[in-house]
């Protein structure tokens, strides 16, 4: 049974230029939630879906962030333009609603660096 | 405010000693309490806890919940230096169960 898959693992880029992550959830899953988690705030929920429809997006940081959810089976987070400050580890997780009170399940992360 | 407050922040342990990391909280409508174990990638699940005074138990692990004091603990007996790792506590907030909130972790080092 395939976990949650994020891509890509790691990823160096320069400040000023688009950075997009991409999440495929567990299927049968329809929830999905997109996380940062850094030294100084440790683990920060940006943005959540239910049945692929954004339901809180308090957590993103500013403009210059924004997720998509297109179908049940792949979300993206893009920033632009990207900054040091947005340096992060980025996790996406997914649950299932319909069973209850069920735990989320996170991928492996995306390790960013912003030069 | 819905909050999560961990402790000890960090911890420093011998192998074979027995630990308790603490978890205490604050929301409005309280539906459950999630344990997860981070190592060097993504948190895993480790428990989940509805009822209080009902322990749950996986192997060294076990924890329970305390829902009118509001706290839950984890307690981890005859630690191994796998069992490093940041231990995170989290809670659904207010508007959604799937708004959890997290604490901040414990930070635990199991030394040989």
């Amino acid at each position: 049974d395939a976990g949650v898959i994020q891509s890509p693992r790691h990823e160096v880029t320069e400040m000023g230029q688009e950075v997009t992550l991409r999440c495929k959830p567990i299927s049968g899953h329809n929830s999905l939630f997109w996380y940062r988690q850094t030294m100084m705030r440790g683990l920060e929920l940006l943005i959540y879906f239910n049945n692929n429809v954004p339901i809180d997006d308090s957590g993103m940081p500013e403009d210059r962030f924004s997720a998509k959810m297109p179908n049940a089976s792949f979300s993206t987070l893009k920033i632009q333009p990207s900054e040091p400050r947005d340096s992060a580890v980025y996790f996406c997780a997914s649950s299932s609603l319909d069973r209850g009170n069920q735990p989320q399940h996170f991928g492996d992360g995306t390790r960013l660096s912003i030069l | 405010e819905d909050k999560v407050v961990q402790s000890p922040l960090s911890l420093v342990v011998h192998e074979g000693d027995t630990v308790t990391l603490n978890c205490s909280y604050e929301v409005t409508n309280f539906r459950s309490l999630l344990w997860y174990k981070q190592e060097k990638k993504a948190p895993t699940f480790l428990f989940m806890l509805t009822s209080s005074g009902i322990e749950k138990k996986s192997g060294r692990l076990s924890s329970i919940l305390d829902k009118k004091e509001l706290f839950s603990i984890l307690n981890i007996t005859a630690t191994q230096t796998g069992d490093s790792a940041v231990y995170l506590c989290a809670v659904p907030g207010e508007t959604s169960y799937d708004k959890v909130i997290f604490g901040p972790g414990t930070s635990l080092s199991v030394i040989p």
